[in-house]
């Protein structure tokens, strides 16, 4: 079975701290994606990645940035943190046909 | 990419098909459906994928008519478990391109 893990299920910031939230998955899989999730809004993509240092922007991708060094990890990055970025997000990885998307367990960040 | 439009909500009883439809009136020839289910507190999970006609596995059928313009997932004897989101997503599968995650529909299976 894929595994997409998530550094954390639960976080607390403070407005204006760096925060990183990490991602691991364990089938060799070429993309990998960041959404957050609001109530009525759905899922959002904030940036995908097709291979390792290539990125591309998603739907939502203002005051977020990403990395990836190594093909099994994704970082998101929230540089500066603000209330509005309050959300559950969820990290995804998928072979080469990107409809078939692995979902980790979220990571519900509260920034106050 | 196609947008997708769907119920926002649905209730079933236990042991009852439920059927979902989806509409995608813009598909494009190389676009797939695929369907995810979302319980509370979880990531979506993948469901079923196709191209046209019927396909069926262990967890549901996908029906797409001839047109393509919509489709529809069937859930067979739903319990209360299957109580979850339901994504419709459409998009060509090819690294570069995005998908839509939709707003879903809510199912609700009662006892």
């Amino acid at each position: 079975d894929v595994k997409v893990t998530q550094s954390s299920r639960y976080l607390v910031k403070r407005t204006g701290e760096k925060v990183f939230l990490e991602c691991v998955q364990d089938m060799d899989h070429e993309n990998m994606f960041w959404y957050r999730q609001d109530p009525g809004l759905g899922l959002r993509l904030i940036y995908f990645s097709y291979d390792v240092k290539m990125k591309e922007k998603g739907d939502i991708p203002e005051g977020y940035s990403v990395s990836r060094e190594k093909k099994e990890r994704f970082s998101l990055i929230l540089e500066s943190a603000s209330t509005n970025q309050t959300s559950m997000y969820l990290c995804a990885s998928s072979p080469r046909d990107i409809n078939e998307q692995y979902f980790g367990p979220g990571t519900r960040l509260t920034v106050t | 990419l196609a947008k997708t439009t769907q119920p926002i909500s649905m209730d079933s009883y236990e042991g009852q098909e439920v059927n979902i439809t989806c509409s995608h009136n813009n598909i494009a020839t190389n676009d797939y459906i695929t369907w995810y289910q979302q319980f509370p507190s979880q990531g979506p999970r993948f469901i079923i994928q196709g191209y046209k006609t019927k396909v069926t596995n262990e967890v549901a059928s996908l029906f797409i008519p001839a047109d393509r313009k919509s489709s529809t997932l069937s859930l067979p004897r739903v319990s209360l478990s299957d109580t979850a989101v339901y994504y419709c997503l459409v998009g060509s599968g090819n690294q570069g391109g995005k998908l839509i995650f939709g707003q879903g529909t809510e199912l609700s299976v009662k006892p």
